[in-house]
């Protein structure tokens, strides 16, 4: 059974760099896609970017490209989103979810990492 | 890429059905199958209720039920329950040369 457990939650400044992680504690997720999703407070869910863990393959949403950067280190099963510089308007929750290759939907999904930036 | 419109808000009586629609734009969301929808109660993490149009994933309840037509899918819950009241999202994943992912605007339900 895929269980994602993603890192616990961060307060950071205007600036700042930082790496979320989200681990399987399942199994391998090797034939899996990593997705993130961003929801700021009292908002919607907006799909940011998917990496495949068994290759290289990055989708990322126009909306965040240039802004973050997905990573997989496949020797632990962890997928990553990384900031270089932190804005205000990065605060929100991101959830990451898995989706099995070949499918086109999330089927397990992480309990959330809250983000807060402000100086 | 546009998000998909859903309503903000739809309620009704324990017991009722209701039914939650999902519009989208493109040739790709009213060509292929990839809708799914989530089901997600206040400080938790979305749950997949809806896959490929009119699939429940195992242990999710066969009150619900989805389906589309053209450029517009539907979310239908029967035997609306109290514990049904929660946001509800649709989602489409797009095969084109740009392959990305969508999220529709939400819709809070509300079971009265």
């Amino acid at each position: 059974e895929v269980q994602l457990v993603q890192s616990g939650a961060e307060v950071k400044k205007p600036g700042e760099s930082l790496k979320i992680s989200c681990k399987d504690s399942g199994y391998s997720l090797s034939n899996h896609w990593i997705g993130w999703v961003r929801q700021i407070p009292g908002k919607g869910l907006e799909w940011m970017g998917t990496i495949y863990l068994a290759g290289s393959d990055i989708m990322y949403s126009p909306s965040v490209q240039g802004q973050v950067t997905i990573s997989v280190d496949k020797s632990v099963s962890t997928a990553y989103l990384h900031w270089s510089s932190l804005k205000a308007s990065d605060t929100a929750m991101y959830f990451c979810a898995s989706a099995v290759h070949g499918n086109c939907y999330f089927d397990h999904w992480g309990q959330g990492t809250l983000v807060t930036v402000s100086s | 890429q546009s998000a998909l419109t859903q309503p903000a808000s739809v309620s009704g009586s324990p017991g009722q059905s209701i039914t939650i629609s999902c519009t989208g734009t493109t040739s790709d969301f009213s060509s292929y199958n990839c809708v799914s929808w989530f089901q997600q109660h206040p400080g938790k993490a979305p749950k997949l209720m809806i896959y490929d149009v009119s699939n429940r994933p195992s242990g999710i309840s066969d009150r619900f039920s989805g389906s589309k037509s053209g450029n517009t899918a539907s979310l239908t819950i029967s035997g609306l329950q109290a514990e049904d009241e929660a946001d509800y999202y649709c989602n489409s994943y797009t095969r084109s040369t740009a392959p990305h992912y969508v999220f529709g605007t939400g819709t809070k339900v509300t079971v009265l």
